[in-house]
């Protein structure tokens, strides 16, 4: 098993639309976790930070669930500039970083 | 401040050959990473050191790959020999410990080296 997985989508949707990305992770010692951002042949740019009391940047919504070892990315009133890859990040003990596979979005004019 | 730099930007090689990535990190920053990126497996971290330390090498594919780092402000990454599946991007990254002062937590990329081997 993967030590992080997502749906790899790809998820089509039109401008404006809400779309959730979900993401496991199976290291229940996994200290941190955050959302990052890859536009295509680029480098993977920090999202947000998620904590475990949920926090929000903007349109976007991230959150945690520690017992289930789920983290969720709500993206809301989408963007065309919103369409990228996004990853999913689990620091573990020993400050070890892993990414998830990514969840590919396209936004539809 | 400079960002993470990587080089060579682009690679083009034939199987066989040694291939040698390198790295500088951000200044001050105490943690170095190396992943590779394919479109099949996606962002695999290959190695990670702290203070020029290797701490997890469990991610090298096999005894072809080696990495380095000699000092703070440098690192690299060595294929030898190559071959075909080794084509790939890969990145470095680097981060601050929150000893450091990195809070946020943020790992910062190099733009990363694109290496195709014929």
């Amino acid at each position: 098993r993967k030590e992080v997985e997502q749906d790899p989508g790809p998820f089509n949707v039109p401008e404006g639309a809400t779309v959730a990305f979900n993401c496991t992770y199976s290291n229940s010692a996994s200290q941190s976790f955050f959302w990052y951002r890859q536009d295509c042949r680029k480098e993977p740019k920090l999202l947000m930070s998620v904590y475990s009391s949920g926090n929000e940047d903007g349109r976007f919504t991230a959150q945690l669930n520690r017992a289930s070892q789920y983290i969720s990315l709500l993206i809301r009133d989408s963007k065309l500039s919103d369409s990228a890859t996004y990853l999913c990040v689990v620091k573990t003990s020993y400050d070890k970083v892993i990414f998830g596979p990514g969840t590919s979005l396209s936004v539809i004019p | 401040d400079a960002g993470v730099i990587q080089s060579p930007r682009h690679e083009v090689t034939e199987m066989g050959q040694e291939v040698t990535l390198r790295c500088k990190p951000i200044s001050g920053h105490d943690y170095l990473f190396w992943y590779r990126q394919t479109m099949m497996r996606g962002l695999e971290l290959l190695i990670y050191f702290n203070n020029n330390v290797p701490i997890d090498d469990s991610g090298m594919p096999e005894d072809r790959f080696s990495a380095k780092m000699p000092n703070a402000s440098f690192s690299t990454l060595k294929i030898q020999p190559s071959e075909p599946r080794d084509s790939a991007v890969y990145f470095c990254a680097s981060i601050a410990s929150y000893q450091r002062g990195g809070g946020t937590g943020e790992l910062f990329f190099g733009e990363g080296s694109r290496l195709t081997v014929l």
